[in-house]
């Protein structure tokens, strides 16, 4: 069964350093999506991507943070300047139709930011 | 106002009994409705869609009540691999909203 696939599993980095998590989504899917949930807490909605642009974002979603493209396979989260409260799980999904239609979550990559 | 409210339990239960999740949401223009299952540090995963006219999937019933805004999840004859949280979801505007879950305990 296809699946999404998200890299690394953990990253741990210093609060102030540049991350970036990346996401495989499944092959023939057009919607992307990122979120993320802090530990204990409930999942938030980050941002939705479509036909290479930012179709969706929250207030979450602040110029901290940014979402790209860059081949045909991929499909990352930039966090900039990061933050203890960062720290999160984020889940990259992808869906094949418009967003109220079945989403595919990655396994996560689990943020730590000292 | 939090769009989407779950009683976080936890509900403890025997193997065989039947339990029911509740679930409501705020925004009356809400398009689509989801109960995910999330095991312990892991993704969401899709249960099942929840239509106004419910819907079963083997042991699993859902149901949506659009005129009290309010969505139900019934699982009969629980079994120990149905331990997980069980989410909430609501679709609204251009983004999915997540309940905080319901913690379910199977218990032998």
């Amino acid at each position: 069964e296809p699946e999404v696939t998200q890299t690394p599993s953990h990253q741990v980095t210093q609060m102030g350093q540049e991350v970036i998590l990346r996401c495989v989504p499944i092959s023939n899917h057009l919607y992307f999506y990122w979120y993320r949930q802090i530990l204990g807490q409930k999942v938030e909605f980050l941002v939705s991507f479509y036909n290479n642009e930012i179709s969706e974002k929250s207030e979450i979603f602040d110029d901290q943070f940014s979402v790209e493209r860059p081949d045909g396979s991929n499909f990352t989260l930039k966090i900039r300047s990061t933050k203890l409260e960062d720290s999160a799980m984020y889940f990259c999904a992808s869906s094949d139709s418009p967003a109220t239609d079945t989403q595919y979550f990655g396994p996560g990559t689990r943020l730590t930011v000292l | 106002r939090k769009e989407v409210e779950q009683d976080p339990g936890p509900f403890n239960v025997p193997e065989g009994a039947t339990v029911a999740f509740n679930c409501t949401y705020s925004n009356s223009a809400s398009q689509s409705f989801f109960w995910y299952r999330q095991d312990c540090r892991k993704e969401p995963k899709l249960l099942m869609s929840v239509y106004s006219s419910g819907n079963e999937d083997g042991r699993f019933t859902a149901q949506l009540n659009r005129a009290s805004q309010y969505i139900s999840l019934l699982i009969r004859d629980s079994k120990l691999s149905d331990s997980a949280t069980y989410l909430c979801v609501v679709f609204t505007g251009n983004q999915f909203y997540f309940g905080t879950g319901t913690s379910l305990t199977v218990i032998p």
